[in-house]
């Protein structure tokens, strides 16, 4: 069974510092590994999807990358803004298998 | 293109009562996908389907069921409502092919007293 952890729970840092979210997972057979943004009491909104054949995906200040041999993804991001505070989860999708299991998210928040 | 449509976005049930949460997508994905999110966890998965007429259990499918008779709608009927499914349902698609990357619904608050 897959299992996802993502450390730690909650994250406050200073406006304009740069940061990294953490996201383990089990087993190291998987499909791809999707990044999600969710603000309080709103759905979830897709940041970046690496495949497992892929090391890494940036879009704008963020960067993801995976590394399946020790079952780890990073999300970096960039020079921090108050409006990057929320809950941040990842979603881990096995090899032959039609689901995705999900982290428990970190929640950033961004003091200016 | 509307992606993934939830209905409806806040309901009220009491114990014991029955609802269906309602789920189209219109992009034509194999794959769709029912969650429950409670306060300060993430998605668990209660059911998913891989095409019209299949679907199969998740994480935690008691108190639920589903049926998938067209690609677009995939309902989620919770009978007997209790307390413990008070929460926040996702529905979510994927194509089934490709980099099969997750689209989520906006979601549907459940409380049941």
């Amino acid at each position: 069974k897959q299992e996802v952890t993502q450390i730690p729970a909650a994250l406050s840092v200073p406006e304009g510092e740069n940061l990294v979210l953490n996201c383990s997972f089990t087993d190291s057979a998987i499909y791809n590994l999707q990044w999600f943004r969710q603000d309080p009491g709103k759905g979830l909104t897709s940041l970046l999807l690496i495949q497992s054949s892929q090391r890494e995906q940036t879009s704008g200040r963020l960067n993801a990358s995976l590394d399946k041999s020790s079952g780890r993804s990073t999300l970096y991001i960039a020079a921090s803004q108050p409006g990057d505070s929320a809950t941040y989860l990842c979603a881990v999708r096995r090899a032959n298998a039609g689901k995705s299991t999900f982290g428990d998210g970190t929640t950033l928040t961004v003091k200016p | 293109n509307a992606g993934v449509t939830q209905t409806p976005k806040f309901r009220i049930l009491k114990i014991g009562q029955s609802m269906t949460l309602q789920c189209t997508q219109d992009m034509n994905h194999n794959y769709m996908y029912w969650y429950r999110q409670d306060p300060g966890m993430g998605l668990k998965l209660i059911y998913y389907s891989v095409g019209a007429g299949i679907t199969d259990k998740g994480e935690v499918p008691n108190g639920y069921n589903v049926s998938r008779s067209t690609t677009e709608d995939f309902p989620l009927r919770l009978e007997l409502a209790a307390p413990s499914q008070t929460s926040v349902y996702f529905c979510a698609s994927s194509s089934g092919t490709g980099d099969e990357k997750l689209f989520f619904g906006s979601g549907t608050q459940l409380s049941v007293l």
